[in-house]
């Protein structure tokens, strides 16, 4: 069993939509999370960090964590077009400095 | 501040071959990391260093692989005597001492093993 396990889609949502991501995971040791976005042959790139548990909000986006359920979730209100990529889901122990990523949902938002 | 940059973008080489790849991360981070992504994947560590020491491999990083940051800016990853299964993504990414952000990463290399 992987360390993160995330749903790879695809996940296809018309325009104006709520998208909601989501990623298990089972170390406890998991302290920083985060949310990658990544379009085709690109990098990844950060859209949200969220420390321990609780809510984030960012314009449109929108992360949660809860430890208790090892549960992480990224809600995108109003998706648009430019939304459809890869959402990948990161996360560290609060000593350790390498990420584990989930194998990351692919999003497609629709006109 | 440009951003993390690696070269080259693509690189096709047959298999046995070596090949090197360069990162050059944001000036001010002294954080510098390797991560391979292969199709369908999340990225995977290989190996981390701050300023020029290397503190940390994966056991993806087997020999063939090495890493150097001489000078504690720019890096290089050389694969010795190519594989197929090497073909995969390279990504590297920086970030400030135990930074409480995400890292930031280059747009990756990727690399084709025929």
């Amino acid at each position: 069993q992987k360390e993160v396990e995330q749903d790879p889609g695809p996940l296809s949502v018309p325009e104006g939509a709520i998208v909601s991501l989501n990623c298990t995971y089972s170390n406890s040791a998991f302290q920083y999370f985060m949310w990658y976005r990544q379009y085709s042959r690109k990098g990844p790139e950060l859209l949200m960090y969220t420390y321990s548990s609780g809510n984030k909000e960012d314009g449109r986006f929108t992360a949660q964590v809860d430890k208790s359920s090892k549960y992480i979730s990224l809600f995108i209100r109003d998706s648009q077009p430019s939304d459809s990529a890869t959402y990948l889901c990161a996360m560290r122990g609060g000593g350790g400095n390498k990420l584990t990523f989930g194998t990351g949902t692919q999003l497609k938002v629709e006109l | 501040d440009t951003g993390v940059s690696q070269d080259p973008r693509h690189k096709i080489t047959k298999r046995g071959q070596n090949v090197t790849f360069r990162c050059d991360p944001i000036s001010e981070h002294n954080r510098l990391y390797w991560y391979r992504q292969t199709l369908g994947q999340g990225p995977e560590f290989l190996t981390y260093f701050q300023n020029e020491a290397q503190l940390e491999k994966s056991r993806l990083l087997s020999d063939r692989f090495s890493a150097e940051r001489p000078k504690g800016s720019f890096s290089t990853l050389e694969i010795q005597r190519t594989e197929q299964g090497d073909s995969a993504m390279y990504l590297c990414a920086s970030s400030l001492t135990q930074g409480n952000d995400g890292y930031t990463f280059g747009s990756g290399t990727r690399l084709t093993v025929v």
